[in-house]
């Protein structure tokens, strides 16, 4: 079955820039499917970042809009972000996740997640 | 924007007993376009319920949802062990297209 698989540096310094890479295996990223960013604070809530599809159409969050890009390998079925100028509130575990669209809208698959720390 | 709220903010319950979670919503969301997910600790959410009322594969029948307009809520009948996590709803929109509820956390009593 499809798996998603999140990889980057759990140590980013502040004023640096974040880059995250989630690899989709058993299956393909030209599926009928957008593909989604999704951030976790320290037990804190989901807050939605950035989707993008693998013909490179993107959506993003306004209030991150301004530090984020999201991209798509298709060559090696991945999609990946980047958000730049990080403080520590941008600190969180980061989830890659498939959105299922059409006549409902939503997060059907995830990846495990991965810790990203913002600190000096 | 739209805002979801979710109440309570922990609902404390026993095994076998019944939980009934709110999500409001600050403006009408499409029953096509409302979710719940389940997170259990250090582990991704898990999806349970898309378009209001459906079940996602694999998801025991004890979970339902149900509402409308800006008034959503999942049911938990007869609670197991492992149904004690936090839960979260999510609706598509416009601008930001994704947004979540805070959570309810459901903890045994």
């Amino acid at each position: 079955q499809v798996q998603l698989q999140e990889s980057g540096p759990g140590l980013v310094k502040p004023s640096g820039t974040l880059s995250l890479t989630c690899a989709v295996s058993g299956g393909s990223i030209r599926s009928r499917n957008w593909w989604s960013w999704v951030r976790q604070p320290p037990g804190k809530g989901l807050e939605w970042i950035a989707e993008i599809y693998h013909s490179g159409s993107t959506h993003y969050n306004p209030s991150l809009r301004s530090r984020v890009t999201i991209s798509v390998d298709k060559s090696k079925n991945e999609f990946s972000l980047k958000l730049n100028s990080v403080t520590a509130a941008d600190t969180a575990v980061y989830y890659c996740a498939r959105v299922d669209y059409g006549v409902y809208w939503y997060f059907d698959l995830w990846g495990r997640g991965t810790l990203v720390t913002v600190s000096s | 924007e739209i805002v979801l709220t979710q109440s309570p903010g922990t609902l404390s319950l026993s095994p076998g007993e019944r939980a009934t979670l709110s999500c409001r919503a600050s403006q009408t969301v499409g029953s096509n376009y409302l979710a719940w997910y389940q997170q259990r600790p250090g582990q991704a959410p898990r999806l349970l319920i898309y378009g209001t009322s459906s079940r996602a594969t694999g998801i025991p029948d004890r979970f339902s949802g149900s509402g409308s307009g800006t008034d959503f809520t999942l049911t938990i009948t007869r609670l197991e062990p492992e149904d004690f996590a936090v839960y979260y709803c999510q609706q598509y929109g416009s601008s930001p297209p994704y947004t979540f509820g805070q959570g309810t956390k459901l903890e045994i009593k």
